[in-house]
């Protein structure tokens, strides 16, 4: 079964207006982390933001904030103002605490490009 | 700081070679990972090592073996290439410690086996 599911292979979104990326997760645990990333079409991976499951408050980062909805298993990544430059691909991950064994394992979603029309 | 680095960028085999990616971190980092990036299927863990000495398997680590004799360097060996091997291969790394540790990723090597 998949641990992180991105439903949308692509989005499109207008300069200066706000986009929703979703992304769903299955996990047993209840103590695991969520990870944005960006992918420009140079293959970077860019980390953006992070949001721990205990965390109370959703997680920002500028122009980026995470909609974490723990009891749905969702964690929407929310860009606000749309730039070109924000034209990627973007991955959501997981990593699980696996017994206090979270040695690093990132688990991704099959990402979505976004594309930003000026 | 380089953080962390691959050589190849790019590589092209045929099938049958054998080749080893390079991958370096200079953060002292305990944890290292080798991820592949298929196209609508994200990036899977191959192998990875949890500090000097100490490796093991990830989701999809058939054709491939690791070693890690130092903390910095975490090689990556296809011993036989397969035309299924053609992906882009990513290596991270990590400080010990929580959830939250940022993994850090190399720039990537795009390999094509023929």
């Amino acid at each position: 079964a998949q641990k992180i599911t991105q439903t949308q292979p692509g989005m499109f979104v207008q300069e200066k207006e706000a986009v929703t990326l979703d992304c769903t997760y299955d996990t047993s645990d209840q103590s695991y982390g969520l990870f944005w990333y960006k992918q420009p079409s140079s293959g970077e991976m860019i980390f953006l933001i992070y949001q721990g499951s205990y965390d109370e408050q959703n997680a920002t980062e500028g122009r980026y904030s995470l909609n974490f909805q723990k009891a749905r298993k969702s964690a929407n990544l929310v860009i606000s103002a749309s730039q070109l430059g924000d034209s990627a691909m973007y991955f959501c991950a997981m990593r699980e605490n696996a017994g206090g064994t979270s040695y690093g394992k990132l688990t991704f979603g099959q990402g979505t490009i976004l594309t930003v029309h000026p | 700081n380089a953080g962390v680095t691959q050589t190849p960028k790019f590589q092209v085999l045929k099938t049958g070679q054998s080749m080893t990616l390079q991958c370096a971190q200079d953060m002292n980092h305990e944890y290292m990972s080798w991820y592949r990036q298929d196209p609508g299927m994200g990036l899977r863990l191959i192998h990875y090592s949890v500090g000097a000495g100490i490796t093991d398997q990830g989701e999809v680590p058939n054709g491939y073996n690791v070693s890690r004799s130092t903390t910095e360097d975490f090689p990556l060996r296809l011993l036989s290439a397969a035309p299924s091997q053609t992906s882009v291969y990513f290596c991270a790394s990590r400080e010990r410690g929580g959830l939250r540790n940022e993994q850090y990723f190399g720039p990537g090597t795009r390999l094509t086996v023929t």
